[in-house]
């Protein structure tokens, strides 16, 4: 059970390169989120997805794009990269439980993606 | 909207001591979900402990502990006898119960145990 990978681990861009970051789940789950963490700070969600074909926007979406095509894939886009997009990248999935005490609603995330825009 | 706060940038301490973490959280939501989550210097977020807004009772595994009080909105969190292992950087985060129950994260809190 491979969980949630993300590709590639590490990755540097020049200004204004565009690029794809990967992720993908193998648990079937619903939810799958894309967050930023820069340095000393904590995780912003950019985009969200509660299944294919459904996608929306977080706290900060711009310069970003994804899509939804499948359930396990979800792949974040950067058009143009700008230097202020340097950050490490999480994937996550979550299987909707509802309000209940199980396991449900617990994200799982990826190992991340560092990227730098030079 | 939602909000975590983790006043506490940075801890130190020395192995063996007892250290808290503070987190305050802000919602309108009745119910919503709280997450502890470690990032140790490897960089992946491993998941602590969730607790349910209508659950209020604190709960301990092992050396862990967390005091949740709806009434001031905080959710801290206790290491006792401290190891230096326990070192990482800790996020406190809150979840909406329904819809896409996206996760809000506080700034963290980096916790150094000196040996």
């Amino acid at each position: 059970n491979a969980g949630v990978t993300q590709t590639p681990k590490f990755r540097i861009l020049k200004i204004g390169q565009s690029m794809t970051l990967q992720c993908a789940q193998d648990m079937n789950h619903n939810y799958m989120y894309w967050y930023r963490q820069d340095p000393g700070m904590g995780l912003k969600l950019i985009y969200y997805s509660v299944g294919a074909g459904i996608t929306d926007k977080g706290e900060v979406p711009n310069g970003y794009n994804v899509s939804r095509s499948t359930t396990e894939d979800f792949p974040l886009r950067l058009e143009l990269a700008a230097p202020s997009q340097t950050s490490v990248y999480f994937c996550a999935s979550n299987q909707w439980g509802g309000l209940t005490k199980s396991g449900a609603n617990v994200l799982t995330f990826g190992a991340g993606s560092r990227l730098t825009v030079l | 909207a939602q909000k975590v706060t983790q006043a506490q940038t940075e801890i130190s301490v020395v192995e063996k001591e007892d250290v808290t973490l503070d987190c305050v959280y802000e919602t309108r939501d009745t119910t919503y979900y709280l997450f502890w989550y470690k990032q140790p210097p490897s960089g992946e977020l491993v998941f602590l402990i969730r607790r349910n807004s209508f659950d209020e009772q604190n709960e301990i595994s092992g050396r862990y502990s967390w005091n949740f009080q709806k009434s001031t909105s905080s959710f801290n969190f206790t290491i006792t006898a401290s190891q230096v292992v326990d070192s990482a950087v800790y996020f406190c985060a809150l979840s909406e119960a329904t819809g896409a129950q996206k996760l809000v994260f506080g700034q963290g809190t980096r916790l150094t145990i000196n040996p």
